[in-house]
């Protein structure tokens, strides 16, 4: 069966820009979670939702925000992009907070 | 929150040599998971284990719940085993900690 798809791969975007990043859980799988990975904080969780709501929240400013539809995929966007935003961004689908798998990611550059 | 610490944070070994990586967790969790990421940065989920022992081939994890931590073990490395390990628990559903990781480097 297909694993978790995100898109895209590679983002390049500009100070001050938004961008919408998109996640397509396995089929069957209701919860998905989104985390960020840099260097310096290794990786952290932004916020998992489960058929349709926003489950569990990390700790990110409100210009991160994300979304789940009633096919479960789901979308995350961050608002007024910073330098500090670029990062793996990677997603992560479950039936129900049992083992997760993740997706391949989506590397964002700030520039 | 809870804290993962997982040593030893950088590992060399040559080919054939075996391993044991640990992860400890400051609080009782609901699920715990091994991770190899690999050079293009996606996880490669190892072993769901939030208590006893698993085996996979040439990889076997062992958690004993009741003292807070997990072992990964990996016999016979390869060069391919190279990357890094993460250990990821959560007490809360939907949400994982992860720890900083031990990166593995394999010689030949």
């Amino acid at each position: 069966k297909a694993g978790v798809t995100q898109t895209p791969r590679y983002l390049i975007k500009t100070r001050g820009q938004q961008v919408t990043l998109s996640c397509s859980p396995i089929s069957g799988h209701r919860s998905v979670s989104w985390y960020q990975q840099t260097p310096g904080q290794g990786l952290q969780f932004l916020f998992e939702y489960f058929s349709e709501t926003q489950r569990n929240k990390g700790n990110f400013p409100g210009r991160f925000s994300g979304r789940q539809f009633s096919n479960s995929r789901s979308e995350m966007n961050v608002s007024t992009l910073e330098l500090g935003d670029s990062a793996l961004y990677l997603c992560a689908s479950s039936w129900d907070s049992g083992g997760y798998t993740f997706g391949s990611g989506t590397r964002l550059t700030v520039v | 929150g809870i804290q993962v610490e997982q040593s030893p944070p950088d590992l060399i070994l040559q080919e054939g040599a075996n391993s044991t990586l640990r992860c400890n967790f400051s609080d009782s969790v609901n699920n715990l998971q091994w991770f190899h990421q690999n050079p293009w940065g996606q996880l490669i989920n190892l072993f769901y284990i939030p208590s006893g022992t698993k085996q996979n081939g040439r990889l076997s994890a062992t958690t004993v719940a009741t003292e807070r931590y997990s072992l990964l073990y990996i016999s016979s490395s390869q060069t391919t085993d190279s990357g890094v390990y993460f250990c990821a628990v959560s007490t809360n559903a939907g949400k994982s900690t992860f720890g900083d990781g031990t990166t593995l480097t394999v010689k030949p």
